[in-house]
């Protein structure tokens, strides 16, 4: 069965960085792109961009452009989201999601905190 | 970017009743090449990730109840619950997938028992 297991909670101080990971089994990785989607607190979803497995390819959403890269490590089906400069307002729980369309699968996600 | 609105932010409904939520896109989401539109619904419980209920607008996702259905066109969407389950209480999103990303999400409806 498909599963995306991604890395534990995090708390950062505001303009450290972060890396979640996300570790996809029970398909074939490279057939399938990653979302990434982050919710704040009490929030909506909030769509932060994708990357093909394939490739390698990215598309970020505008307001992350700069601070976000993500990437793919094949050997290990694994899928990983880095958000530079952190700040308050990145505090969220951090999901990563098979496909770049509709979205199917989820991890279980990640709650970042950001706080000084 | 296509903004998405839905309404109402919430509604509580009797169980058994019927819930309607609606979507709304800036623009539309309609493919004429296809006749596809690139709109997708999920349902999401306290502490769990987003559950795909619908997607091309209309397509029921494997397993998901057919007491949910979606319809709509071009920018205006609806998804209908026709006879509300307790289990069905959650926060509902629409997302368009049209064209290039960024793939927005609606703000989210809230749903309730009356």
């Amino acid at each position: 069965q498909v599963q995306l297991v991604q890395s534990g909670a995090e708390v950062k101080k505001p303009g450290a960085s972060v890396k979640v990971s996300c570790k996809a089994s029970g398909y074939t990785f490279t057939s399938y792109g990653i979302s990434w989607v982050r919710q704040a607190p009490g929030q909506g979803l909030e769509w932060m961009g994708w990357i093909s497995a394939y490739n390698g390819n990215t598309n970020y959403a505008q307001k992350l452009q700069g601070r976000v890269t993500m990437t793919t490590d094949t050997s290990t089906s694994t899928a990983y989201m880095e958000l530079r400069s952190l700040r308050s307002d990145d505090t969220a729980v951090y999901y990563c999601a098979r496909g770049q369309r509709w979205l199917v699968y989820w991890g279980q996600g990640t709650l970042v905190t950001v706080s000084s | 970017d296509i903004v998405m609105t839905q309404s109402p932010d919430s509604l509580a409904v009797s169980l058994g009743e019927r819930a309607t939520i609606n979507c709304k896109s800036s623009q539309s989401v309609l493919y004429s090449s296809n006749n596809k539109n690139y709109l997708a619904w999920y349902q999401q419980k306290p502490g769990q990730p987003p559950k795909l209920l619908i997607y091309w607008a209309s397509t029921r996702e494997s397993g998901v109840p057919d007491r949910f259905s979606g319809s709509g066109s071009g920018t205006d969407f609806t998804l209908t619950i026709s006879s509300l389950q307790a289990e069905d209480v959650a926060v509902y999103y629409c997302q368009q997938y049209y064209s290039t990303p960024p793939f927005t999400f609606g703000p989210g409806t809230k749903v309730d028992i009356k």
